[in-house]
């Protein structure tokens, strides 16, 4: 079955900043691929996705870079606020198959003022 | 409108006991999904529902754990005979299955501690 790993599993950085979180999948039918923020005792809240017909995707300071080839995925961050300190997932599935989330385990993303 | 909701938020029970929990998922939305997240872990896909069926049970970790789903709508998930290892944080998430954009909206979850 698909397996996602994610990398680093922290990352401090410094606001204003860019904060790069990257993640590998295993199962190349899978084709959908979105990012989840989950802040301290809050639900995880879906921050951005991409499907596998494109390469990248931007929705402002954040985008999402997708390589199927080498099978990895990025979300990156720019100019880094205090508030996008948080805990970041990725996961992969199959769209049109049961369309579970296989997630990578997370980092910890603190942003420092 | 309302998101997803589950109850309860906080469940203290003793090993060896049976637990239920429950999930209201967004209205409209055909497909459950119950994931578990354990301290400083990721989420762990346990069942899939579209409409009253469960498709994918493959992520179940033993025959203690069963869920149902009932009138399309609300999913109760089961665990017998808890263990200290099933001391978790169980988040229930729906969506608008059928469609091109499957965004999976997750409840607030049930925070699971076996004695």
């Amino acid at each position: 079955g698909e397996n996602v790993e994610q990398h680093p599993s922290t990352l401090s950085v410094q606001e204003g900043d860019s904060a790069v979180i990257k993640c590998t999948y295993s199962d190349s039918a899978s084709n959908y691929f979105p990012w989840y923020k989950q802040e301290l005792g809050k639900r995880p809240q879906l921050i951005i996705d991409i499907r596998s017909n494109v390469g990248e995707k931007k929705d402002q300071r954040i985008a999402v870079t997708l390589n199927k080839t080498a099978k990895h995925f990025s979300l990156h961050i720019t100019e880094t606020q205090p508030e996008d300190s948080a805990v970041y997932f990725c996961a992969a599935s199959i769209e049109g198959g049961s369309e579970k989330l296989v997630f990578g385990k997370g980092t910890k993303l603190t942003v420092n003022p | 409108g309302a998101g997803v909701s589950q109850s309860p938020s906080n469940k203290v029970t003793e090993k060896g006991k049976d637990v239920e929990l429950r999930c209201d998922p967004i209205s409209g939305h055909t497909a459950l999904y119950w994931y578990r997240q354990s301290l400083g872990q990721g989420l762990e896909f346990l069942i899939y529902f579209q409409g009253n069926s469960a498709p994918d049970k493959s992520g179940l970790p033993s025959d203690r754990f069963s869920a149902e789903r009932t009138g399309g709508s609300v999913s109760t998930l089961t665990i017998q005979r808890t263990q200290q290892e099933d001391s978790a944080v169980y988040l229930c998430a729906s969506s608008l299955a059928g469609t091109t954009y499957n965004e999976q909206f997750f409840g607030p979850g049930t925070r699971l501690t076996v004695l």
